[in-house]
């Protein structure tokens, strides 16, 4: 199975500060998807980049993709407190271990 | 409301039990996964199901076991061969499109079942 992997692993931010999180994978893809996570809640899906898009947006997040780095980052603007969250990538039916974003106010 | 709805939301086995995890979606989804969440860790693939009657192992399917009678319900059972079955429990759903892979959709979770041996 694919494996994407975040980067950093835990991450912690003022208020308003944008944030950005990584992903990289090991095998050629359809597609890279974001999710997050609340604290002992389901995942979300935010975003969802085809192997042939480089860059997308959805509000405050901006999605990039290298497939010839095998890389994804994850960038969110303006960041607020209601942010703090987990965040994993997906790649095929593979998650990675996820980022924890701490947004303090 | 369309979704998928995971019940119990908290759980206790005692050593030895099965036990039996419900989900259910509304979603008209063709495919449904269940995954495993342990503190701090991703989610890693117990089983999955692209069609009613058919179900694949996934990367931890060692004792566990699932049913999909219906398109709606997929059901996990947690077995006493499973040695360390406390966990984070999460299913999800998609649109599974031949050809493309299943996970090449947007899947919905639900709200987790949280697990706890006694």
């Amino acid at each position: 199975s694919q494996q994407g992997e975040e980067d950093p692993q835990a991450l912690s931010i003022q208020e308003g500060e944008n944030a950005t999180m990584n992903c990289s994978y090991k095998t050629s893809i359809n597609n890279l998807q974001w999710y997050r996570q609340n604290s002992g809640r389901g995942l979300v899906h935010l975003i969802l980049i085809r192997s042939n898009e480089r860059e997308k947006h959805s509000g405050r997040l901006r999605v990039t993709l290298d497939t010839s780095k095998k890389s994804s980052s994850l960038l969110i603007t303006a960041s607020r407190a209601a942010d703090t969250a987990s965040y994993f990538c997906a790649t095929g039916l593979t998650f990675g271990i996820g980022t924890k974003l701490q947004v303090i106010p | 409301d369309g979704g998928i709805t995971q019940s119990p939301k908290y759980l206790f086995r005692k050593e030895g039990q099965n036990v039996t995890l419900s989900c259910e979606q509304n979603l008209n989804h063709d495919a449904m996964y269940w995954y495993r969440q342990d503190p701090g860790q991703g989610l890693r693939l117990i089983y999955y199901s692209q069609i009613v009657n058919d179900f694949q192992k996934g990367d931890i399917a060692e004792g566990y076991s699932v049913s999909r009678e219906k398109k709606e319900s997929f059901p996990l059972t947690v077995t006493s061969a499973q040695k360390n079955p406390t966990a984070f429990y999460l299913c999800a759903s998609n649109h599974f499109t031949e050809g493309t892979g299943q996970g090449n959709t947007e899947a919905f979770f639900g709200q987790g079942t949280r697990l706890t041996v006694v």
